[in-house]
């Protein structure tokens, strides 16, 4: 059984900084590209970024680009993403997915103003 | 960015009903599709990929096609673990984008 587990998540001041981590299990992680998706309260899923098996490409939502950095460590079959000057708008459930086809119960992430 | 819509954005149906729920891209996919199912309070499932590929234990009264620009999601006869919100994802190009969703209500 696939299993993630996504942790990192709360409250942050606007401006400040959040690591999420992606616990996964029951696949194969480091053949598999991930993927970040997130969704704003009320709001629909909004992709943001993925990772290569191998770690050699990195894309991001434009929204993002220069703030979040996404890694991975295949030996801890684990997945990050930094966040770093967190906007209000950033306020989410973060989840973590092995190509889009597997998802986790989310991490909340709340930007405060 | 290719934008994706979703029609109808709600819709009231009964156990029992076939239901459709179109998603239409800005600009060719292929293929390149997805279908999620999410309920209140819980993450997304995969339904569908590939436009009409069943992931792994998903029932076969959910079925997808389309190509190109059109795509469709049928669910053959709704049940009642079937009310939830339906989202579409391509993944043609970067970055991916999602429809903004169907609720699929109860009447």
């Amino acid at each position: 059984e696939v299993q993630l587990v996504e942790s990192g998540g709360g409250l942050v001041q606007s401006g400040g900084s959040l690591r999420l981590s992606c616990a996964v299990s029951g696949l194969s992680f480091s053949n598999q590209w991930m993927d970040w998706v997130r969704q704003a309260p009320g709001k629909g899923l909004e992709w943001v970024a993925n990772i290569k098996p191998d770690g050699s490409e990195k894309n991001y939502v434009d929204s993002v680009k220069g703030r979040f950095s996404i890694s991975r460590d295949n030996a801890r079959d684990s997945l990050y993403l930094q966040m770093n000057s967190l906007r209000p708008e950033d306020t989410a459930v973060y989840y973590c997915s092995p190509s889009l086809n597997y998802w986790g119960q989310g991490a909340l992430v709340t930007v405060s103003s | 960015d290719i934008q994706m819509t979703q029609s109808p954005s709600s819709l009231s149906a009964s156990v029992g009903d076939r239901v459709t729920i179109t998603c239409r891209a800005s600009q060719d996919i292929n293929n390149d599709l997805c279908w999620y199912q999410q309920k209140p309070g819980r993450a997304p499932k995969s339904l569908i990929y590939a436009t009409s590929s069943l992931q792994s234990g998903v029932p076969s009264k959910f079925s997808g096609s389309g190509s190109g620009t059109e795509f469709t999601l049928t669910i053959s006869s709704l049940q009642p673990e079937d009310f939830a919100t339906y989202y579409c994802l391509q993944y043609k190009r970067y970055p991916r984008t999602f429809g903004p969703g169907t609720r699929v209500e109860r009447k």
